[in-house]
Parts: structure tokens; C-alpha cells; sequence
């Protein structure tokens, strides 16, 4: 089944070590988003890809950042974590003008 | 900006129930609706879409939705919960760019057999 793909599902780590969450695809789509989700709180866009496209929201902080070395995988790389970074991290994908996303099942990212 | 409000932070229902759940969105112009699903340790789904034409749409589930224009509105419905029901429910609005979804904060709906 054409699906997306997150590794790990759960990630502790600590106070201000580097973490890399990893999102891939077998749906080729053009476009690979990330999302912060806090509890009880709604997806949050931090950045998206339009094929390799670099597309930051203004208010996601400089310790994000992101990677797409090829259409089926991207990478969200945390370079401080704080303790305010501990969310859920959604993956999703989607064609240009199609709107409908997709959504992998998410990362628990844990900081201590 | 867009923005999405969902009125109902957590609805508890008991088995066959009916079920609205509210959505408001702020934009005023052409706009692309949806709602997601994420039931306990699942990924977001989609449930249904409105992208434009009848205004009353029909999703997976026996789930449907009703876009009224002159109210911002894009409310759920279901004539007959179960439990299976129970899960945590997104409406959201796709940007004007239709680059990305805005979503509102989510209701729990808690469903009791």
C-alpha cells in the first residue's frame, strides 16, 4: 500500500542534543510537509517542500530545519531542542493544487 | 490570516447518538474544507472534503458535512454514532496558495457503549 513512513515513532532525547526525525513515501508526491502537534493543541505547519523547494513559515524557529535529498524522503533536524519542542511531529504529503494531505502516523519526540 | 474554530473541545456521546460538530473558518473568498480523523494511535485520515459543487458532502464512515457560505461553516454530522467512533476530530481549511491546511484545534469525541 502507498503509505507515509515515519522512523521513529518515539524519540526521547536530551536538553539541547541534535535530533533527526525521518518521513519517506511511496505516494511521489511533489510536495513533503512538517508539523508540530502539541497536546490538545492543533498540526502546526513548520515547513514544506515543493519538490526541492524550501518553503519555511514565517514564525517556525531557526532551530528547525529540514531536508529532502530525493522525492521520497524528508528529514526534520532539531539542532537544540528545548523542552517547548517536546510534540508529536506529523509527516504529510500532497500534490501541488490537490490540497488533500496525507499523513504518516507521527513522531513522539521526548525531551529531557 | 485564514483560521479555523472548532466550538466543542469534548463531546461525549453514548451509542447511536447524533452527532454535529461545529467548524467556522474566517476566509471569505473560494475556499477548500475538510475533515480529518485520527482515531487512538493512528495517523490523521481523511474523513471528507469540499472543494466546491453540492454543498452537503458525504465521507467515509456515514460521516457527512454541510458548507454553508453565509455562515463560515463546515459542521460534521452523523445520524448514529458508535463507538468506534471515538477518536479526535480536525476540520481544516486549505491556504489561499493551497500549499498548506490550517486546522483547527480539534474536538475529542468520546463515544460510550
Amino acid at each position: 500500500d502507498a503509505m507515509v513512513i515515519q522512523n521513529p515513532r518515539y524519540q526521547v532525547t536530551q536538553f539541547g542534543k541534535p535530533v533527526t526525525l525521518s518521513c519517506s513515501q511511496t505516494l511521489n508526491h511533489n510536495v513533503m510537509y512538517w508539523y508540530q502537534q502539541k497536546s490538545s493543541q492543533a498540526p502546526k505547519l513548520l515547513f514544506h517542500y515543493y519538490d526541492k523547494d524550501f518553503n519555511n513559515e514565517a514564525d517556525t524557529p531557526d532551530n528547525f530545519q529540514s531536508r529532502r535529498p530525493n522525492t521520497s524522503f524528508c528529514f526534520l533536524d532539531i539542532r537544540s531542542p528545548g523542552l517547548g519542542d517536546a510534540a508529536m511531529y506529523l509527516c504529510a504529503t500532497g500534490s501541488p493544487f490537490a490540497y488533500e494531505q496525507y499523513f504518516g502516523p507521527g513522531t513522539r519526540l521526548t525531551v529531557t | 490570516a485564514q483560521s479555523v474554530s472548532q466550538h466543542n473541545h469534548h463531546v461525549i456521546l453514548s451509542e447511536a447518538a447524533s452527532l454535529e460538530l461545529g467548524c467556522n473558518y474566517s476566509y471569505g473568498g473560494t475556499v477548500n474544507l475538510f475533515w480529518y480523523v485520527q482515531y487512538p494511535g493512528q495517523h490523521l485520515q481523511l474523513l471528507l472534503k469540499y472543494f466546491s459543487g453540492d454543498p452537503l458532502v458525504k465521507g467515509i464512515k456515514g460521516f457527512e458535512a454541510e458548507f454553508i457560505k453565509s455562515k463560515f461553516s463546515f459542521n460534521l454530522r452523523k445520524p448514529s454514532v458508535q463507538w468506534s467512533d471515538t477518536a479526535e476530530y480536525f476540520c481544516a481549511v486549505a491556504n489561499q496558495a493551497g500549499t498548506a491546511l490550517i486546522f483547527g484545534k480539534g474536538t475529542t469525541l468520546s463515544v460510550s457503549s
